[in-house]
């Protein structure tokens, strides 16, 4: 099966801009989960969708972060206006159960750097 | 959540087993104890999870303390394809991994 995929890889954008970040997760994955790793910390939870709803978002930085998932399907992430520590690395994840029981299935992350 | 401890780095030679302990003490009885790693450039991989038995995979052997305050991830033999950062993760109710520093594994050949 194909695994999560992210786009794009790379971005660098001038502080200020807008980015977005897709994440399309496995097929059938109900659970999807943002995560970080700003410079020199640990990754860090973002969010998690279960299907359209977000489940938990107490992750989130702040109101310059949105996060969507239409449909149930893929999910976007927009930065808005992006600052300077906003660079970093955002995986994404699914499950098929949010349940402790379930592994989560990470993306290769979005390196995004602002400038 | 619970907190762990994990030695900041850790070296073996190439096929030879690695033992990659953690603590976590303060665990609650119904967290799973999960393993993930990371390669350079990629995102965290699942290698393994349990409860309270000893657990099996391709990829490792997972060994949980009786009182389940540590566990350790064996690596039968390392290549040089398993240098990684390892986190150990206990996973509860809430939905949040909680990753940690890791160990750094170097495998030397």
């Amino acid at each position: 099966e194909a695994g999560v995929t992210q786009f794009p890889s790379h971005s660098v954008i001038e502080k200020g801009q807008t980015v977005t970040l897709r994440c399309d997760p496995i097929s059938g994955h109900d659970n999807l989960y943002w995560y970080r790793r700003v410079m020199g910390k640990e990754i860090k939870f973002l969010l998690h969708f279960v299907k359209e709803s977000k489940q938990d978002e107490s992750g989130m930085p702040n109101n310059r972060f949105l996060a969507e998932r239409t449909g149930g399907t893929y999910s976007t992430l927009k930065v808005q206006p992006a600052e300077l520590e906003d660079s970093g690395v955002y995986f994404c994840a699914s499950s098929t159960e949010a349940s402790y029981n379930s592994p989560l299935h990470f993306g290769n992350g979005t390196r995004l750097t602002v400038t | 959540d619970a907190k762990t401890t994990q030695p900041n780095s850790m070296e073996s030679n190439e096929e030879e087993p690695v033992h990659l302990p953690c603590n976590h003490s303060t665990i609650s009885g119904t967290d799973y104890i999960h393993w993930y790693r990371q390669l350079p450039s990629q995102g965290p991989e699942y290698v393994i999870h349990g409860l309270t038995s000893n657990v099996n995979n391709r990829m490792a052997s997972l060994a949980i303390a009786e009182d389940r305050k540590s566990s350790t991830l064996i690596l039968h033999r390392a290549t040089l394809r398993d240098a990684a950062v390892y986190y150990c993760i206990p996973r509860g109710t809430g939905n949040q991994f909680y990753f940690g520093t890791g160990t750094s594994l170097t495998v030397i050949p």
